[in-house]
């Protein structure tokens, strides 16, 4: 069974950093791109940036390119997505995705809020 | 980037109903769309891929159709547990986007 679990969210302060993970199991994680998946608090969806299956390429909403980074593991099945200098607007749900012919799976999803 | 936008935000149908939802895109996307489908509190599922291939274990009586620049979810007979919000999403050209969603209620 695929199965994607996000961790690492929480509350943090504005202008700080935080850095997400996501498990996978259930598949060959170094055989798929994969991609990060915001939702706001007001349900609007954000493609963040995604992975190639071995972690050479990586593409990113040009809004958060400067803040955000995508990386993985292979050996040990985690994706990751770094954030820094949050702000407000990056309170959300992040999901891990995995994409094949669209976005197969998907992870629970992790909150992030950011307030002072 | 590229915009799309659903239409309605809100649909209010009957159990059996015929419901026909919209993804219209600010240009031509090759018909590289998807639609997913979120219920409260659950993270998004895919639905069709490539506009109109049933992603598999969902049910027929979802189907997908479109080109150029216009998109529709077509729910053949409504069931109570279609209640959700759904999303249509491009990957035509990046950065990717999704539309802001239809929410699917029952009369």
């Amino acid at each position: 069974e695929v199965q994607l679990v996000e961790s690492g969210g929480g509350l943090v302060q504005p202008g700080a950093s935080l850095k997400l993970s996501c498990v996978a199991s259930g598949f060959t994680f170094s055989d798929y791109w994969m991609s990060w998946v915001r939702q706001t608090p007001g349900k609007t969806m954000e493609w963040i940036g995604d992975i190639k299956y071995d972690g050479s390429y990586t593409n990113y909403a040009p809004s958060l390119k400067n803040r955000f980074t995508i990386s993985r593991d292979n050996a040990k099945s985690t994706l990751y997505l770094q954030m820094s200098n949050v702000r407000s607007e990056d309170t959300a749900t992040y999901y891990c995705t995995r994409w094949e012919r669209g976005f197969d799976y998907w992870g629970q999803g992790v909150m992030v809020t950011v307030s002072s | 980037d590229i915009q799309m936008t659903q239409s309605p935000s809100v649909l209010s149908a009957s159990v059996g109903d015929r419901v026909t939802l919209s993804c219209k895109a600010s240009q031509n996307i090759n018909k590289n769309l998807d639609w997913y489908q979120q219920k409260l509190g659950e993270a998004p599922k895919l639905l069709i891929y490539f506009t109109n291939n049933l992603q598999t274990g969902i049910p027929s009586r979802f189907s997908g159709s479109g080109s150029g620049t216009d998109y529709t979810l077509t729910i053949s007979s409504l069931q109570p547990e279609d209640v959700a919000t759904y999303f249509c999403f491009q990957y035509n050209s990046g950065p990717w986007t999704f539309g802001g969603g239809t929410k699917l209620e029952l009369k």
